[in-house]
């Protein structure tokens, strides 16, 4: 199975940038995704990564080293808008998709 | 309209009744999920189904049954509803890609609430 570990609230202001870290431990790792959901609101994809490195995609950046089983999910020029809940999720070689709780995100204006 | 709709959105029932989630998608996808949310805990995987006659148990299977009538149609049962499955509930698709698993394309969510 997966054990994923990911902050549980942070709070930024508007226009700054945060930084939300997630840790894994997984047999056969085959990938990692980040979900953005707002609240009452259902998961929508933000980002892949399943080589080492860093992918950016406009505002945001999601970071991964598969030795020290850690990703990263970087927000930029954080607008209102970006608050929500921010979910690390990893991929074994079964294909399933086991999720960490979730990282809430507050920004202030 | 919704790529993944599922029925229906609320629903209030009692302790020992029969409850069925339905799941229809347009997306054409093979694969076929259903996860609940619980404030704190994420998403966990309840049973998904990787084509019409593929049914497997995900961590939370207890409790649960499903039926995948049609690759476009996947439906969750719980034969007798307890208050701890009070939850918002998730249908999800996927299709093959990058290598491995895609991105997961998700219903609106069906709130339960068990009495």
């Amino acid at each position: 199975g997966q054990n994923i570990d990911q902050p549980t609230e942070m709070t930024a202001t508007e226009g700054a940038i945060v930084q939300i870290n997630c840790t894994y431990q997984t047999s056969g790792f085959n990938g990692l995704f980040w979900y953005q959901q707002h609240a009452g609101e259902a998961p929508t994809f933000l980002s892949y990564n399943v080589l080492d490195g860093l992918e950016e995609k406009g505002r945001f950046s999601s970071f991964l080293s598969r030795s020290k089983g850690y990703s990263y999910l970087l927000l930029k020029e954080l607008q209102m808008k970006d608050s929500a809940s921010y979910l690390c999720a990893v991929t074994s070689n079964d294909y399933k998709l086991s999720f960490g709780a979730g990282t809430t995100v507050t920004v202030r204006a | 309209d919704a790529d993944v709709t599922q029925t229906p959105r609320n629903r209030i029932t009692k302790t020992g009744k029969r409850i069925m989630l339905e799941c229809s998608q347009t997306k054409g996808h093979d694969r076929m999920y259903w996860y609940r949310q619980d404030p704190g805990l994420g998403l966990r995987l309840i049973y998904y189904s990787f084509d019409v006659k593929d049914i497997n148990k995900g961590e939370i299977s207890d409790g649960y049954s499903v039926s995948r009538q049609a690759q476009a149609k996947f439906s969750l049962s719980l034969e007798s509803a307890i208050p701890n499955q009070t939850a918002l509930y998730f249908c999800a698709t996927s299709d093959f890609g990058m290598g491995g698993p895609g991105e997961l394309f998700f219903g609106e969510g069906s709130r339960l609430t068990v009495l």
